[in-house]
């Protein structure tokens, strides 16, 4: 599976618009790209997935430039509630050979 | 959305005990489930693949015989900690596979977390 890389921590407050960016330059063609939140004491959570372009559904949008070695998670107008663990994966879909493994992740922190 | 549910949420046990954790997909049938262990501020690690009717796989460094899996029907998998002691708290949280390839959607359980005295 490709590496990822995601800053360990991030701030913002109410309302505001966050960006969260992922890089991995290892990128596979058949691989997609799929982000999950996680709060404390839960499992992670399905926010996105996305394969090339732009991908939006009712909770955040996922941003894919053209050679695909990035990608950016946004969150539009974050409340409190965003608070969590922001996970970005990269493989080829699931199958019972995939080993789903996980980053360091990104730390969301949301101030009044 | 299909859930998955694990049981207990929560454990503690005295050291020494073995301690079984399940995972069930409650509206969908799933030939592979995974399980992780997630120290406090830390990532999820990859312990184990579970596949129904067959041996688990195991990720380097953990020990099969203390973390025993069976993947016995489509929609239970179970993890039993052996002979638990306190280094072996720590939040594990399954997951399973519904479908596969790139349209296969994975659905984690809730967290199960084990507390060991």
């Amino acid at each position: 599976l490709a590496k990822t890389t995601q800053p360990i921590s991030m701030d913002s407050y109410e309302g505001q618009e966050v960006n969260i960016t992922c890089s991995h330059n290892n990128i596979a063609t058949n691989d997609y790209i799929t982000w999950y939140q996680q709060f404390p004491s839960q499992g992670p959570r399905f926010i996105i997935q996305g394969y090339k372009t732009k991908v939006t559904n009712e909770v955040a949008s996922l941003f894919i430039p053209a050679d695909r070695k990035s990608s950016t998670l946004s969150l539009p107008r974050v409340s409190l509630s965003d608070t969590a663990v922001y996970y970005c994966l990269v493989g080829p879909g699931y199958s019972s050979a995939s080993k789903i493994i996980f980053g360091s992740g990104t730390r969301l922190s949301i101030r009044p | 959305g299909a859930v998955v549910s694990q049981h207990p949420s929560w454990v503690i046990c005295k050291s020494g005990t073995s301690v079984k954790i399940e995972c069930r997909s409650l509206d969908f049938q799933a030939t592979t489930m995974f399980w992780y262990r997630q120290f406090p501020k830390q990532s999820l690690m990859l312990m184990a693949t579970s596949n129904e009717g067959s041996k688990a796989t195991y990720e380097q460094g953990v020990e099969k015989d203390k973390f025993l899996i069976n993947h016995a029907s489509l929609t239970l998998s179970t993890l039993t900690v052996t002979s638990a002691h306190p280094e072996d708290s720590s939040f594990y949280i399954c997951s399973a596979l519904r479908g596969s390839g790139t349209t296969g959607e994975l659905f984690f359980g809730e967290g199960s977390r084990l507390t060991v005295l």
